[in-house]
């Protein structure tokens, strides 16, 4: 079975300072990951994706994020914090098409990024 | 990107009345949506895979007699919260994807939420 580990419920960081998110998942095939950024109240964005073409993959807002299939690793970072990037972050895997993919995704636990100014 | 849409964005009842909270594909036709329920500071959770056309698929410990799924349409799935109590409360999201013409990626689009609050 898949699963989302996100190390790290609360990241606190200077605005200005480099973001880092850490995720893992397990898996026993490369599935698709995925980040996305939740505000209050609010539904989920999608930030960025991988699906296998480049590893080192760029989204929205200057996020990147990059897969290391040695490390099962998809952590998300950006060089430097703005105010408006304080908000709960998740990262997500779902199963590449082919396999038992019924379309759904599993969630990690969430980290809340805090930017102090 | 496709737009999914929720209403109501919030909704307050009294206990033991049911609620029913609709999900649309604004742009794009979707076979099949997620629903989850998120409680405060916490991941979200898959309820049920929606369906259209067909029964939903509810997730393990979910109640299928308490949360109603309708997959009526391509562009609509509705969640009724069928006598709801006050551990109802929660915020519910739904989402789809967009699979025209686009190989399966896996990306789905979700809706703003729906926040109910049972009293």
């Amino acid at each position: 079975a898949q699963s989302v580990t996100q190390l790290g419920s609360h990241v606190s960081v200077s605005e200005g300072a480099l973001v880092l998110l850490r995720c893992n998942y397990s898996s026993s095939v490369p599935p698709y990951l995925f980040w996305y950024v939740q505000y209050p109240n609010q539904g989920l964005q999608l930030l960025l994706k991988y699906t296998s073409a480049a590893t080192l993959v760029k989204g929205i807002n200057g996020f990147e994020a990059e897969f290391k299939k040695s490390e099962t690793s998809f952590h998300l970072t950006k060089p430097s914090a703005h105010m408006s990037d304080a908000a709960e972050y998740f990262c997500a895997v779902s199963p590449r098409r082919g396999s038992s993919n019924t379309g759904k995704l599993i969630f990690g636990q969430g980290t809340t990024l805090q930017v102090k100014p | 990107g496709a737009v999914v849409s929720q209403h109501p964005s919030r909704v307050i009842c009294k206990s033991g009345t049911s609620v029913k909270i609709e999900c649309r594909s604004l742009d794009f036709q979707a076979t099949t949506m997620f629903w989850y329920r998120q409680f405060p500071k916490q991941s979200l959770m898959l309820m049920a895979t929606s369906n259209e056309g067909s029964k939903a698929t509810y997730e393990q410990g979910v109640e299928k007699d308490k949360f109603l799924i309708n997959h009526a349409s391509l562009t609509l799935s509705t969640l009724t919260v069928t006598s709801a109590h006050p551990e109802d409360s929660s915020f519910y999201i739904c989402s789809a994807r967009d699979l025209k013409g686009q190989p399966n990626t896996g990306e789905l689009f979700f809706g703003e939420g729906s926040r109910l609050t049972v009293l």
